[in-house]
């Protein structure tokens, strides 16, 4: 089945450090993947997404690129602020049909970010 | 326009009780997904559903769970009999109408904590 992995946590920075947050993944087809966030005591709020190989998302300086030969969706930013301590997950949806599908989830790792 | 709704925020039942939680998508929106998050780990899918219709449930549990998102009102996702084991944070989100396949996004609500005692 459908699976993604994430790197192991927690991962702590301090301010203006590079951040790389590893993500593969197992799927049948041709996935879209998404990077979500989540804030303590919140739902999740979609940071970027890529629907094709070689697409890049990105938002608020994250950046992820779909690579279907590493089957990798790593989540990269250059300079990390305080207000980036989150827990992140990275998500895949496969349809074999192309309907709408559901989410399959990495464990998720928390950042948190020092002054 | 409103973001997808969950009420309630927090739940407290005791053991053998049922549950009621319930989710109104975004507006325009016809598909419903409910996750659940155990404490330190990812959302696991339970079931997805559109109006009067299950799509799939395949992440549902056999006993106890229950889903219905009928042709008026919010979607409800129902607990009978609940166990310790039921806590967790049980997450709500909905998608516009077919069209964009796998690509379309899904936007979460704030979730429902509830706590077995």
């Amino acid at each position: 089945g459908d699976s993604v992995t994430q790197m192991e946590g927690p991962v702590t920075l301090s301010e203006e450090a590079f951040l790389t947050i590893n993500c593969t993944y197992t799927a049948t087809g041709y996935p879209s993947l998404f990077w979500y966030v989540q804030y303590p005591g919140e739902g999740l709020q979609l940071l970027l997404k890529a629907t094709k190989a070689d697409d890049k998302g990105s938002n608020k300086g994250f950046e992820a690129t779909y690579r279907k030969e590493t089957t990798s969706f790593h989540l990269e930013k250059g300079s990390v602020q305080v207000s980036d301590s989150a827990v992140y997950f990275c998500a895949l949806s496969a349809s074999l049909t192309g309907a709408n599908s559901k989410l399959t989830f990495g464990k998720g790792i928390t950042l948190s970010v020092r002054p | 326009n409103a973001g997808v709704m969950q009420n309630p925020r927090h739940l407290v039942r005791r053991r053998g009780q049922e549950a009621r939680l319930r989710c109104s998508p975004m507006k325009g929106h016809s598909h419903v997904y409910w996750y659940r998050q155990l404490p330190e780990e990812g959302l696991k899918f339970m079931v997805y559903l559109q109006k009067e219709n299950i799509i799939d449930e395949s992440g549902m549990p056999k006993e106890r769970f229950s889903a219905e998102f009928p042709k008026e009102g919010p979607s409800i996702l129902r607990i009978q009999q609940v166990v310790r084991g039921d806590s967790a944070a049980y997450f709500c989100a909905s998608s516009p109408p077919l069209g964009g396949g796998a690509g379309d996004t899904q936007y979460f609500g704030p979730g429902t904590r509830l706590t077995v005692l």
